[in-house]
């Protein structure tokens, strides 16, 4: 059973550039989520979509986005990119069912964004 | 504002010894513990996840425990292993999770 699927892994940006970030969760699972990761801050949460919308956000700017598709891939995007935008960004996939709340979090290997 | 501390922040030992890693968290609302795993540069890995009506989760060497009423969970590593060195981070919540800082271990041989 292939596992959460991020792409790309590593990318190279500068600052006022955007970037789109994918996110391909388990087969089954319907529930996406994305959290940064910095040596400062740990890991935050930044958003979750769960049948293409948006159902918790974390306290990010505006220039974070993202949405989720009907297959549940989902996208994320940072525009007019910051040099502490530099993070390592992780996806997670749960099987939320609309009727319950609990569930394991299954991550991918994440994709490391640095701005220059 | 919900706030989770892992205790120690790093920890060395010699292979073959039993670990206590320690995260307390400042509310008592009824949400699920997940224990992780990150390798340098990696993803996380879920190890054992404790649901809000459970009070403990066994797999392989590995053991959490959830007490609600004093704010704590701790994860118990028996007969450790250099291949368990890695950082472990407790999370709180259900798809929106809050991450402790994390607890660096290292096994040395």
């Amino acid at each position: 059973k292939a596992g959460v699927t991020q792409t790309p892994r590593y990318l190279i940006k500068t600052r006022g550039q955007q970037v789109t970030l994918s996110c391909s969760p388990i087969s089954g699972h319907r529930s996406v989520s994305w959290y940064q990761q910095t040596p400062g801050q740990g890991l935050q949460f930044l958003f979750e979509y769960f049948s293409e919308t948006q159902r918790n956000k974390g306290n990010f700017p505006g220039r974070f986005s993202g949405r989720q598709f009907s297959n549940s891939r989902s996208e994320m995007n940072v525009s007019t990119l910051e040099l502490g935008d530099s993070a390592l960004y992780l996806c997670a996939s749960s099987r939320k069912l609309a009727t319950a709340n609990t569930g394991e979090l299954f991550f991918g290997e994440g994709s490391r964004l640095t701005v220059l | 504002k919900q706030e989770v501390t892992q205790i120690p922040a790093a920890l060395s030992v010699p292979e073959g010894e039993n670990l206590v890693l320690n995260c307390s968290f400042t509310d008592s609302a009824i949400y699920n513990l997940q224990w992780f795993r990150q390798d340098p540069g990696k993803g996380l890995t879920s190890l054992l996840l404790i649901q809000s009506s459970q009070r403990e989760q066994t797999s392989g060497r590995l053991n959490a425990s959830l007490d609600k009423s004093s704010g704590r969970s701790t994860l118990y590593i028996a007969a450790s292993q250099p291949g368990d060195s890695a950082t472990y981070l407790c999370a709180r919540g259900y798809n929106k999770l809050i991450f402790g800082a994390g607890t660096r271990l290292a096994v040395h041989p």
